[in-house]
């Protein structure tokens, strides 16, 4: 079955050091991967995407993830953090299952210190 | 940029009532999807829905759950008695006919009392 495992619950990085986020899905098939960000009661919003060719995709407000098929991962990264980016992070995995639907990993919630 | 809209953004029903939850996909989507997210967990999918039908449903999308486009804009989850436990942010997506990327709205907030 489809899934997305994100390890780490919470994380916390000084504001300027650099972040990591893992991801590692679990899809039969070429996935279709995304990361989205969610600032406590809002919606979510689409940081990055996946679909195929280069496996280093850049997204919105500095971040970029990097697609690892050998190692099912699909890590996020920002070379320095603001502490503006202090917020819920999802993975999430685009699975055709004949109702196409998202699945979400459990969240990261990122900490920022000063 | 097109977007998807909910209405209300926050709902309060009482224990037992029904309930409808509003969407306005983007206007050239084909699919359209209900998902939830119980505070501090994830996103759980609830149902697609594409040509008036469903599509796919999960197991979360019990008889208490329906779905409809009743015009040519809107896209409406109902809960028929509503229980404490489907206090959730409820989000409604949409995508096009290559289904690969769901646009998301900004979700409504349920409250059950």
């Amino acid at each position: 079955a489809q899934s997305v495992t994100q390890p780490d619950i919470h994380i916390t990085v000084s504001e300027g050091a650099s972040l990591e986020l893992r991801c590692n899905y679990s899809y039969g098939a070429t996935p279709y991967l995304f990361w989205y960000v969610q600032s406590p009661g809002q919606g979510l919003q689409l940081l990055l995407k996946y679909f195929s060719g280069d496996t280093l995709v850049q997204g919105i407000k500095g971040f970029e993830a990097e697609f690892k098929r050998s190692q099912s991962s699909f890590n996020l990264r920002k070379p320095s953090v603001h502490w503006s980016d202090a917020a819920e992070y999802f993975c999430a995995v685009g699975a055709d299952t004949g109702g196409f639907k998202t699945i979400f990993g459990a969240g990261t919630r990122l900490f920022v210190k000063a | 940029e097109p977007e998807v809209t909910q209405t209300p953004s926050h709902q309060v029903t009482q224990m037992g009532q029904e309930v409808i939850l509003r969407c306005v996909p983007i206007s050239n989507h084909l699919y359209f999807y209900w998902y939830r997210q119980i505070l501090g967990q994830k996103v759980e999918f609830l149902v697609s829905f594409y040509n008036n039908e469903i599509s796919e449903k999960s197991e979360i999308f019990d008889d208490q759950f329906s779905v409809e486009r009743p015009d040519g804009s809107n896209f409406t989850l109902k809960i028929r008695s509503t229980k404490l436990e489907d206090s959730a942010m409820y989000f409604c997506a949409s995508s096009d006919v290559g289904r690969l990327e769901q646009y998301f709205g900004p979700g409504t907030r349920l409250t059950v009392t």
